[in-house]
């Protein structure tokens, strides 16, 4: 049983750029949450998605952005990217009450 | 707002010593509470969570978790420590409206590191 994967494991953008980061949850998961964790600090939650939709969200601005899809997997979009985007973004799958269960993230570097 | 101190940022502890992690939270109603660990370069991986019921938790790894309603805290203890334990430990509160799946806030984290 595969678990939570994410793709790519390495990113790297310029200033002003857009980004895509994909999801796939663990297998029978149908909640998928974003997390952003910069060096050296806890991850913060960016927003999570239900049903296709946006069920809950963290303080981060509109240029972050993201969709599911009907087979549950999911993607977090982000626009003009600044420095300070600059994190290793981390995916979690779940279902109610049974804990987030982590993938193992993607590094974002924005020069 | 819930939030988590982990009062320890860094930890040394001697192979085959016991070990506590601290954590304490901050919230409003009855936490849902977990604790993950974080090697280099990885992802989390649940160690245990608490989310009623009995207030001592077993988790994997040989790791166990007490939770203390009075004194809000939730910390994390190993009989005795492996090299292979050292990594970044994160505590974690959430809403119990969403039955541990909503969005989660984390501690700072624990860096433990093992003397041989």
């Amino acid at each position: 049983d595969a678990g939570v994967t994410q793709s790519p494991t390495h990113l790297i953008k310029t200033r002003g750029q857009q980004v895509t980061l994909r999801c796939s949850p663990k297998s029978g998961h149908d909640t998928v949450s974003w997390y952003q964790q910069a060096l050296g600090q806890g991850p913060q939650f960016i927003f999570q998605y239900y049903e296709e939709e946006e069920r809950q969200r963290g303080n981060f601005p509109d240029r972050f952005s993201g969709h599911q899809f009907p087979n549950y997997s999911s993607e977090l979009n982000v626009n003009a990217l600044l420095l300070g985007d600059s994190a290793l973004y981390l995916c979690a799958s779940s279902l109610l009450a049974g804990g987030q269960f982590f993938g193992p993230g993607t590094r974002l570097t924005v020069l | 707002a819930q939030s988590v101190t982990q009062p320890d940022i860094h930890i040394t502890v001697s192979e085959g010593a016991s070990l506590e992690l601290r954590c304490n939270y901050s919230y409003g109603a009855t936490p849902y509470l977990f604790w993950y660990v974080q090697s280099p370069g990885q992802g989390l991986q649940l160690l245990l969570k608490y989310f009623s019921g009995d207030t001592l938790v077993q988790g994997i790894k040989g790791f166990e978790a007490e939770f203390k309603r009075s004194q809000s805290s939730f910390n994390l203890r190993k009989p005795s420590v492996h090299w292979s334990d050292a990594a970044e430990y994160f505590c974690a509160v959430g809403d119990d409206s969403g039955g541990g799946a909503d969005g989660l806030t984390f501690g700072k984290g624990t860096h433990l590191i093992i003397q041989p």
